[in-house]
């Protein structure tokens, strides 16, 4: 399996719901990453885990909650979102241990849209 | 941070060779060059990484000058499959795992 698979593909929510956005792989990747992406704009990191632990936050807001219960699950937790969170939601993963030596494996993204 | 340059579009005839350059002037001596692309809709594909040497794969060849401050990514027969934005990236390693995207290059395969 090489492949990162992330569901739903599409999510459109209110701004007072809360959603989870789940990504799974099982190439024995000890890294994981949360993506956002705007229209006709490149991909910005938001978060990066490390054997399971959180290892980088860019100054995400707090209304973006990362979890990682297993190496080969990472869940975005949404809640209280506004309008302009609207964007594809990309996770990645690669090696750990080497990180100068491998490319990312990313998934095909969340389209998310609040409403 | 290394930063990187790119053209913001290019045109490729298809089955002709795609030559796309990127600057990056500052970038220090372990820094890896990453290269990867994406098709409209998709997440980003890595294509090809290098230090120094030239590297080869079965999607492109990287061309790295001897100081290291640009690279050129080709791909020998572009097709219109081809046609995506490519980024080049300098791997940032600070005490954790960072791939920061730039710009990229947009390039248009044409029949």
């Amino acid at each position: 399996d090489t492949e990162v698979t992330q569901t739903p593909k599409h999510l459109v929510m209110g701004m007072t719901n809360k959603k989870s956005l789940k990504c799974e792989q099982h190439m024995g990747h000890r890294a994981m990453y949360w993506y956002k992406q705007k229209a006709k704009k490149p991909p910005e990191l938001m978060f990066v885990y490390s054997y399971e632990k959180l290892s980088i936050n860019e100054s995400v807001p707090s209304r973006f909650s990362p979890e990682c219960p297993n190496s080969s699950l990472l869940n975005l937790h949404l809640h209280a979102l506004q309008p302009e969170d609207s964007a594809l939601y990309l996770c990645a993963s690669s090696q750990a241990g080497r990180p100068k030596d491998y490319g990312y494996t990313f998934g095909s993204g969340t389209r998310l849209t609040v409403v | 941070d290394a930063k990187t340059t790119q053209p913001p579009s290019m045109d490729c005839a298809e089955g002709r060779a795609a030559n796309l350059p990127c600057n990056h002037s500052t970038i220090s001596g372990n820094e890896y060059v990453y290269w990867y692309r994406q098709i409209h809709s998709q997440g980003p594909q890595y294509i090809i990484h290098g230090l120094k040497n030239n590297e080869t794969n079965e999607m492109a060849s990287l061309i790295i000058t001897e100081d290291r401050k640009s690279s050129t990514l080709i791909l020998p027969h572009a097709t219109l499959r081809d046609t995506a934005v490519y980024y080049c990236i300098v791997r940032v390693d600070t005490g954790g795992f960072k791939t920061i995207f730039g710009a990229g290059t947009r390039l248009f395969v044409k029949a």
